[in-house]
């Protein structure tokens, strides 16, 4: 079975521009999370979507926004870029988002805004 | 607010050798779940142990153990005969069990484990 899936693997964007970041979550796990990790920290939470609708959100500006579709795939807007988004971003999933349930996570978009 | 520390940045341990990486935290919440991922190179994020707040015994999962102290706060991941494979970060991370969807997680900063052949 595929684990999280997340495209592309890398990404260079340029500040102000918009990027869009995708995500299939493991076949049949109906929660996915989007955290942000910049080098040398830990993944910092963004969004949570179940079923489509969001159930958290992290102390992200507005320009950081998300959505979950009907196969519960999901993408990360980021607009108007920074240098300080430059981060490896990872998708998380599982299967109904109990909090304790483990979170099983892709390999990240590594963003180098420039 | 839930806050977690992780204070040994890079740890040498020698091939075959048990490690204690440390972790502390700091919540309000009464009841919590405790995580140890493993990050390597790759960048994907690897679960490795899962420890609640109410749990009377430590958890273990084959090679892995977690030395869980409530009063102390703390939550050390003990990796036991260590293998060149184990080289990577690790991370210590918590949740709040008490709000139930929410399953945001709160990570440490990270240990970067190297094992030594």
């Amino acid at each position: 079975d595929a684990g999280v899936t997340q495209s592309p693997t890398h990404l260079i964007k340029t500040r102000g521009q918009h990027v869009t970041l995708r995500c299939s979550p493991i076949s049949g796990h109906k929660s996915v999370s989007w955290y942000q990790q910049v080098l040398g920290q830990g993944p910092q939470f963004i969004f949570q979507y179940y079923e489509k609708e969001e159930r958290g959100r992290g102390n992200f500006p507005d320009r950081f926004s998300a959505r979950q579709f009907p196969n519960y795939s999901s993408e990360l807007n980021v607009n108007a870029l920074l240098l300080g988004d430059s981060a490896l971003y990872l998708c998380a999933s599982s299967l109904i988002g109990n909090p304790n349930e483990k979170l099983f996570f892709g390999s990240g978009t590594q963003l180098s805004v420039l | 607010a839930q806050k977690i520390t992780q204070t040994q940045p890079g740890m040498f341990v020698q091939e075959k050798e048990a490690v204690t990486l440390d972790c502390t935290y700091d919540t309000s919440d009464q009841s919590y779940g405790l995580f140890w991922y493993k990050q390597p190179s790759s960048g994907e994020m690897i679960f490795l142990i899962y420890q609640g707040s109410y749990d009377e015994q430590n958890a273990t999962e084959g090679r892995y153990s977690l030395n869980f102290q409530k009063a102390r706060k703390s939550a050390n991941l003990v990796i036991s005969a260590s293998q060149l494979g184990d080289s990577a970060m690790y991370f210590c991370a918590m949740r709040a069990l008490s709000n139930f969807g929410n399953e945001k997680l709160t990570f440490g900063t990270g240990t970067r484990l190297t094992i030594i052949p």
